[in-house]
């Protein structure tokens, strides 16, 4: 049973471009949820994370929004980068336990 | 990548023969979780710690087994590999409070012919 529904599996955005990744979860009792972004050949990295009380939460070009009552969350990319070219995974966490990871997404921005 | 190593950072070995990877971490972090990432699959749990000795079940523990004898290693063994655990493995530490906020290692890419 997956708990985090990611999509897309694949994303090419033009340079400049608004890059948007949306994740589904099931589980109301999560209560952390975080974005991670790994380049080939690395371990993934935390990005950016949000609570659910909060509705949106920006950190430079990245935001997250939050929609509690559809429980689905996304990222956003702001003036897409070459450089932001990667595989982003949204997760969810449930108090002192584990983290539930969506299958991914790579994103390819073209110069 | 926050004072995580592991080795090897590469091995092939064959079917059937036992395998042992190892994470060490110098941050003093008490949580150490060990996934496994293969395409189409995204990041996947297979053990994890939550101090020195005490360790539970991921989403994909059979056939791997772990330990803890120390807060800075945690230990991921195969007992007998099979070509289904052909995958990258990562390690990750976190603090107990921040189970959300983990910190990944560089991985060992493990093949099993």
């Amino acid at each position: 049973q997956q708990q985090v529904k990611q999509s897309p599996q694949s994303l090419i955005v033009q340079k400049g471009g608004i890059s948007i990744i949306n994740c589904a979860y099931e589980n109301t009792a999560f209560d952390y949820f975080p974005w991670y972004q790994q380049f080939p050949g690395k371990g993934p990295a935390l990005l950016i994370a949000i609570r659910p009380d909060v509705s949106e939460k920006k950190e430079g070009r990245f935001t997250i929004s939050f929609n509690k009552s559809a429980k689905q969350f996304s990222l956003h990319i702001m003036d897409s980068q070459p450089g932001d070219s990667a595989t982003y995974f949204c997760a969810a966490s449930k108090g002192y336990s584990t983290l539930t990871f969506g299958k991914g997404t790579m994103l390819l921005v073209s110069p | 990548d926050a004072g995580i190593t592991q080795s090897p950072r590469h091995k092939v070995t064959e079917t059937g023969t036992p395998v042992t990877l190892r994470c060490h971490q110098t941050e003093n972090h008490r949580y150490m979780y060990w996934y496994r990432q293969d395409p189409g699959h995204g990041l996947r749990l297979i053990h994890y710690s939550y101090g020195v000795k005490d360790t539970d079940k991921g989403e994909v523990s059979d056939g791997y087994s772990v330990s803890r004898s120390k807060t800075e290693d945690f230990l991921l063994t195969l007992e007998s590999a099979t070509s289904s655990q052909t995958s990258v493995y990562f390690c990750a530490i976190s603090d107990r409070v921040k189970v959300y906020e983990q910190y990944f290692g560089p991985g060992t890419r493990l093949t099993v012919t």
